[in-house]
Parts: C-alpha cells; structure tokens; sequence
C-alpha cells in the first residue's frame, strides 16, 4: 500500500544546530503539507506546495524554516538553528491536486527534540 | 474561538461502550476529516465526508452541513481504539485544512 515516507522518524538535537527532515509523499500526489504538532495540540500548517510551487507559507518562520520541493516530489524541511521552542513533531501529509477534496494522506511524522 | 471545535476533550469508557466524538466548524468547507492518531504515531485517516454518513466496521460518521457539525461514533468500543481523535475541515475553495485539538480516547479493558 502506497505511503508517505518520512526520515528521520526521531532527532534529539542541541539548540543552535541545524536540523533537516525529509519527506517522499504518494506517486502522483501533487498537494505536500507540512505541519507543526505541539504535544496535546491539532497539526498547525508550516507550508503547503503544489508542485514545486509554494502555496502557503504564511505561518513558516522563515528566519530560522525553509522548505523546497525542488523537483515536485519530495521535499526538505530545514530548521537553522533550532531553538528550544521547536521541539515538536514535524508532520508530512500529500494529497492529489484540484479543489475537489481528496483523501488526505500522513507520513509517521519526525518527533525533533531540541535541548 | 477556535474555527474547529470539539468535545469532549477527553473522554475514558469501558471497553464494549458506545461512544461519541463531536465537531463544530464555522466556516464553509468542501469536505470534513476524521482523523486517527496513536501515542507517538502518525496520524491515519479515517472518513473523508461532505455530506450524510459513511460506515466503516465499527466506525460510523455523520454530518449536518446545516447545522456544521459533525460526530465519530465508535460501536462496541476496544482498548485498541484508544487514541486522539482529530476532527479537519478543508475550507471551500482552498487547499487549506483547519485541525482541531482532538479528543483523547482510553478505553478500559
């Protein structure tokens, strides 16, 4: 069955550093999420790409985060540095093009650790 | 206020219960998620609707449109259904999913 694919699927990290988590989504799935989890709270989005285009970004701290999907199929999310306040899971989720809703599909999620 | 909102918040039954998750949204949406997440997991699908009521084994969700509200029922309840339950609408017109907090679940065996 088709997946999401994400790595790493945990990082402990010292603040300062940088950190970088990838993401494959399912064939064909032209719709890429990524969203911020905060234990005890809802998925917040990070930045959404269709295609290799970036749709929304609006709540990406773009000082430290930056995403690319260089060739419209999987993608990279950066943090530099990380600060204590990112320890978080970092959530990838595809889903196919068109403003018809379609099934929306999540990756196991990378759970990162900041000390 | 939160544009998604459900209740409870957590919630503790006894393993065979029935039990009930709720949805309220406020803005239009083209399509209505339940959602699935286990502790230290990713999250899983459940029921994409946007209209009536859809039955999957045990599970069982319905929407009103009208109303904007949405409930997740689960027949016969197992320990195995314990999990955060996560409600997401997807705005009309967009590509943008609006999440709720979710309801925690523990069933006891």
């Amino acid at each position: 069955e088709a997946e999401v694919a994400q790595s790493p699927r945990y990082k402990i990290t010292e603040k300062s550093q940088a950190v970088a988590f990838w993401c494959d989504p399912i064939s064909g799935h032209a719709t890429l999420y990524w969203y911020r989890q905060i234990l005890g709270q809802g998925p917040e989005l990070l930045v959404q790409f269709q295609d290799e285009s970036v749709v929304d970004d609006s709540q990406l701290p773009k000082d430290r985060f930056s995403a690319e999907r260089l060739k419209g199929v999987d993608s990279t999310l950066k943090i530099q540095p990380a600060e204590l306040g990112d320890s978080a899971m970092y959530l990838c989720a595809s889903s196919y093009a068109g403003l018809a809703a379609g099934e929306l599909f999540f990756g196991e999620g990378s759970r990162l650790t900041v000390l | 206020k939160n544009e998604v909102e459900q209740s409870p918040q957590n919630l503790t039954a006894q393993e065979g219960e029935f039990i009930t998750i709720n949805c309220s949204y406020s803005v239009g949406i083209s399509a209505l998620h339940w959602l699935q997440q286990h502790p230290g997991g990713g999250i899983v699908s459940l029921f994409m609707l946007s209209s009536g009521k859809k039955k999957h084994g045990r599970l069982i969700a319905t929407i009103n449109i009208q109303e904007k509200h949405s409930s997740l029922h689960i027949t016969a309840s197992h320990p195995r259904d314990s999990a955060v339950y996560i409600c997401a609408v997807r705005r009309s017109g967009t590509y943008k999913y609006i999440f709720g907090t979710g309801t925690r679940l523990k069933v006891l065996a």
